[in-house]
Order: C-alpha cells, then sequence, then structure tokens
C-alpha cells in the first residue's frame, strides 16, 4: 500500500529565509505527487504535481519540488517565503490501493509559521 | 470557471437532524469526492463519483449518504450523527477519476455536531 510521510510537523521560518518541507512515499511503481496547500479553515489548493519528465518542477506561489527516486522523496521548497504563505502543507501521491482504488492519500501535513 | 463551490459554510444540527452539503461545479469535471477532515489531520477520503455513479465507498457508517443528481452536483445527506463527526468536510472535483488527475477543492462545511 502506498505511503506517505512528513516528518516535519511544525516549520517556523523568518520571512524572506528559504523553506525547504520534506516528503517521503513509499509506492511500488513510480507515483504520481502532489504539494497541497491549505489556510485555515479553507479548502486546499494544489501548488505542483510530479508525474514523469523533469524531476525538478515548477510551481505556483514561486514554490518548487524535486523528485528523487533513490531517496523516495519529493521536498518542497522556496527561496524566500512571505508572510503569507503560513499555512499547512500536505504532500500526496496519487496510486493504486491493495483494493484497488484509485486514490489520493495524504501525508500528516507540515505546519507553517512565518515570523517577522 | 475553476471553482468548486459549497454550500453551507458552517452547519450546526442536533444528534436527530437531518441536514445535507451541496457541492457544485461547473469545470465540466466527471469525477467529484466528498472528503472528511478533523482538526490537524489531513484530508480523509470518504465517496468517489465517477459519471455520476458511486465508484468508491471508503467503508463510511450509513448516516452518510451521496447522492450525485447529474455531473455539476453532489450532495451529502446526514442523519442521525454523531458528536465524533463534527469535522470540516471537503469536496473536490477532478477530470476523470484516477491517480493522475488533479484534484480541485472547495472551501468546505464546518459542521459541528450537537
Amino acid at each position: 500500500a502506498q505511503s506517505v510521510t512528513q516528518p516535519d510537523i511544525h516549520i517556523t521560518v523568518s520571512e524572506g529565509a528559504s523553506l525547504e518541507l520534506r516528503c517521503n512515499y513509499s509506492y511500488g511503481a513510480t507515483p504520481y505527487l502532489f504539494w497541497y496547500v491549505q489556510s485555515p479553515g479553507q479548502g486546499l489548493q494544489l501548488l505542483l504535481k510530479y508525474f514523469s519528465g523533469d524531476t525538478l518542477v515548477q510551481g505556483i506561489k514561486g514554490f518548487e519540488a524535486e523528485f528523487k527516486r533513490s531517496q523516495s522523496s519529493f521536498n518542497l521548497r522556496k527561496p524566500s517565503v512571505h508572510w503569507s504563505d503560513a499555512a499547512e502543507y500536505f504532500c500526496a501521491v496519487g496510486a493504486v490501493s491493495d483494493f484497488g482504488n484509485e486514490k489520493l492519500t495524504f501525508g500528516t501535513g507540515t505546519r507553517l509559521t512565518i515570523i517577522p | 470557471d475553476t471553482e468548486v463551490t459549497q454550500t453551507p459554510k458552517h452547519l450546526v444540527m442536533g444528534m436527530t437532524n437531518k441536514k445535507s452539503l451541496k457541492c457544485e461545479q461547473h469545470m465540466g469535471h466527471r469525477a467529484m469526492y466528498w472528503y472528511k477532515q478533523k482538526a490537524k489531520k489531513p484530508p480523509e477520503l470518504m465517496f468517489v463519483y465517477s459519471y455520476e455513479k458511486l465508484s468508491i465507498n471508503e467503508s463510511v457508517p450509513s448516516r452518510f449518504s451521496p447522492e450525485c443528481p447529474n455531473s455539476s452536483l453532489l450532495n451529502l445527506h446526514l442523519h442521525a450523527l454523531q458528536p465524533e463527526d463534527s469535522a470540516l468536510y471537503l469536496c473536490a472535483s477532478s477530470p476523470g477519476q484516477g491517480p493522475s488527475y488533479e484534484q480541485y477543492f472547495g472551501p468546505g462545511t464546518r459542521l459541528t455536531v450537537t
């Protein structure tokens, strides 16, 4: 069965500093990988996705992520964070479950706090 | 229009009430989803509809009853809920059902069961 691990529950970063959020996945084949962001009390917004090809993918709001097959990782990065980036970030893998269901499996999320 | 709308935004209901949540999209998507999200947790898939037919039911209790009247509309009927069912209920849609399709999420309905 597929799974997603986000090792960092909470990260605090100064405004203007760089950011890296970690994501590790477990899946037998090449997965479909996503990063979503959720502001408090809101729905989820897709930041970026990886299916195949170039392992460095660009997303919205200045985010990028790098797929590393050897490390089973899909870390999210941003060179300079803004106060508006404070939110919950979810990594997700799209795969076929043991029951044959095609679904998104989310990690537990990383809460990002930005300090002035 | 790239938006998924959900009504109501907030709902408070007693354990004996019957209520419904509504979700709508006009992107021509053929798959629609209901998720439940508890505080500080990731969304948990409840139901998937593909081409207006129930495709996945993640062993959800029968007090939750989904309905897809047409390709743009998804309802979740609620009856005899428990306080532990209080959560944010998210609707999503995608062009098709499958792990490669990007899901578009609505803002959610905050449900409180008293």
